[in-house]
């Protein structure tokens, strides 16, 4: 069965520009977390969409989005890029709740230049 | 103060080695995740558990509700074991996962 999979791999862009990133959740996940990853901050919980609706949001500026599609594909969408904003992102799919367990995808590596 | 704390932050080990990476926790759960990230970033999910104890191939995880404590050991390590392990939980029916600064491990030959 196919995995989770984040599109692009990796991704530079310009200071104020933005940035989506795509994320396709195993078949028949309907949950989709996003996570940023950075050396100084660590794993940091984003937010999660379930059935088109986010359902849990951490602690992140309004400049970071995202929605989810009715087919459970998920995009996160980063406003007026910052340089800390460099990061890796990573997404996660599960059935329903977090003890279902989840899958990660392999990231999208976001550097700002 | 991180609310997930592991020990140690660095582990260098002979193959062969038994291991063990510890994680402690400062509030209730429902699930408390073992990962696993190698060079490169893609995160396997190891274990969920909410109680007792989990077994897989040379992998070992348990937890302690009571005292907020949960353990990860490798019997028989290998090189391949080496990675970053992290542990994070989750709590009530939140699907927002809490995570620690992780536990680097390298295995030698």
């Amino acid at each position: 069965k196919a995995g989770v999979t984040q599109t692009p791999r990796y991704l530079i862009k310009t200071r104020g520009q933005q940035v989506t990133l795509s994320c396709s959740p195993i078949s028949g996940h309907r949950s989709v977390s996003w996570y940023q990853q950075t050396p100084g901050q660590g794993l940091q919980f984003l937010f999660e969409y379930f059935s088109e609706t986010q359902r849990n949001k951490g602690n992140f500026p309004g400049r970071f989005s995202g929605r989810q599609f009715s087919n459970s594909r998920s995009e996160m969408n980063v406003s007026t890029l910052e340089l800390g904003d460099s990061a890796l992102y990573l997404c996660a799919s599960s059935r329903d709740r977090a003890d279902y367990g989840y899958t990660f995808g392999s990231g999208t590596r976001l550097t700002v230049v | 103060k991180n609310e997930v704390e592991q020990s140690p932050q660095n582990l260098t080990a002979q193959e062969g080695e038994f291991i063990t990476i510890n994680c402690s926790y400062s509030v209730g759960i429902s699930a408390l995740h073992w990962l696993q990230q190698h060079p490169g970033g893609g995160i396997v999910s190891l274990f969920m558990l909410s109680s007792g104890k989990k077994k897989h191939g040379r992998l070992i995880a348990t937890i302690n509700i009571q005292e907020k404590h949960s353990s990860l050991h490798i019997t028989a390590s290998h090189p391949r074991d080496s990675a970053v392990y992290i542990c994070a939980y989750a709590t009530g029916t939140a699907s927002k996962l809490t995570f620690g600064t992780g536990t680097r491990l390298q295995v030698t030959l």
